[in-house]
C-alpha cells in the first residue's frame, strides 16, 4: 500500500523559514517523479512543485518561485520542501502526492500557518 | 498552462437524486483526467482517473465520461456520505499539475 507521510508544519512568522518532509513507503520511490501540492484554508487545490526521480528535472508555481526548493533523497525515501521568506497567503495544508497514470496518492498532509 | 474550469460551484441535490459535475478544459488533455472528493478536514480521495475508470474501491453510483475538453461526473443516486466537494485536475500536460476550482454538493 502507498503511504505518504508529511511532517515538520507548523507555526511561522512572516519572513521566516520552514521545511517539511515526506516519508514514502509501500512502492519503489527513485522511480517516480514527486509533487508538493496545497490547499490554503477554505480554497482549492495547488500545486507547488515536481521533481523527477533522479532529481534532473524540477518544477515550481510562480507563486513560490525563487522563494521555495524541492528535492529528495532516494536512499531515504525522502521528499522536502524549504521555504524561504515565507508569507501570509503561504499558509497551507501541504501534501505530498505521486501523480502517474492512475490518478494522485496523498499524504494526509502538514499544516503551515504563516502569521506573526 | 491549461486552465480547468468546473461548474457549478455549488450544486443543491437532494438524497436520491442524481448529481452531474462539469469540467471544462482550456485545451485538450486527452483522456488523462481525475476526478476528487474531499470533505471537511480530509485528504482528497481519488474517485476516477483515466476520465471514465473508477479507482479501487469506489461506488458504481460514480461514473466519469468524456474526453478532449469537456468532462462530466455522474453521481446516479446521492447517498448522505457524497456531499462533499469534487475537484477534476489534468495529468496529461504537467507541469503544472492544475485542478478545477471545485465544485460543492450540498443537501437540498
Amino acid at each position: 500500500e502507498v503511504q505518504l507521510v508529511e511532517s515538520g508544519g507548523g507555526l511561522v512568522k512572516p519572513g521566516g523559514s520552514l521545511r517539511v518532509s515526506c516519508a514514502a513507503s509501500g512502492f519503489t520511490f527513485s522511480s517516480y517523479s514527486m509533487n508538493w501540492v496545497r490547499q490554503a484554508p477554505g480554497k482549492g487545490l495547488e500545486w507547488v512543485s515536481s521533481i523527477s526521480s533522479s532529481s534532473s528535472y524540477i518544477y515550481y508555481a510562480d507563486s513560490v518561485k525563487g522563494r521555495f526548493t524541492i528535492s529528495r533523497d532516494n536512499a531515504k525515501n525522502s521528499l522536502y520542501l524549504q521555504m524561504n521568506s515565507l508569507r501570509a497567503e503561504d499558509t497551507a495544508v501541504y501534501y505530498c502526492a505521486r501523480m502517474q497514470v492512475r490518478g494522485m496518492n496523498w499524504g494526509q498532509g502538514t499544516l503551515v500557518t504563516v502569521s506573526s | 498552462e491549461i486552465v480547468m474550469t468546473q461548474s457549478p460551484a455549488t450544486l443543491s441535490v437532494s438524497p436520491g437524486e442524481r448529481a452531474t459535475l462539469s469540467c471544462r478544459a482550456s485545451q485538450s488533455v486527452s483522456s488523462n483526467l481525475a476526478w476528487y472528493q474531499q470533505k471537511p478536514g480530509q485528504t482528497p480521495r481519488l474517485l476516477i482517473y483515466g476520465a471514465s475508470t473508477r479507482a479501487t474501491g469506489i461506488p458504481a453510483r460514480f461514473s466519469g465520461s468524456g474526453s478532449g475538453t469537456e468532462f462530466t461526473l455522474t453521481i446516479s443516486s446521492l447517498q448522505s456520505e457524497d456531499f462533499a466537494v469534487y475537484y477534476c485536475q489534468q495529468y496529461n500536460n504537467w507541469p503544472p499539475l492544475t485542478f478545477g476550482g471545485g465544485t460543492k454538493v450540498e443537501i437540498k
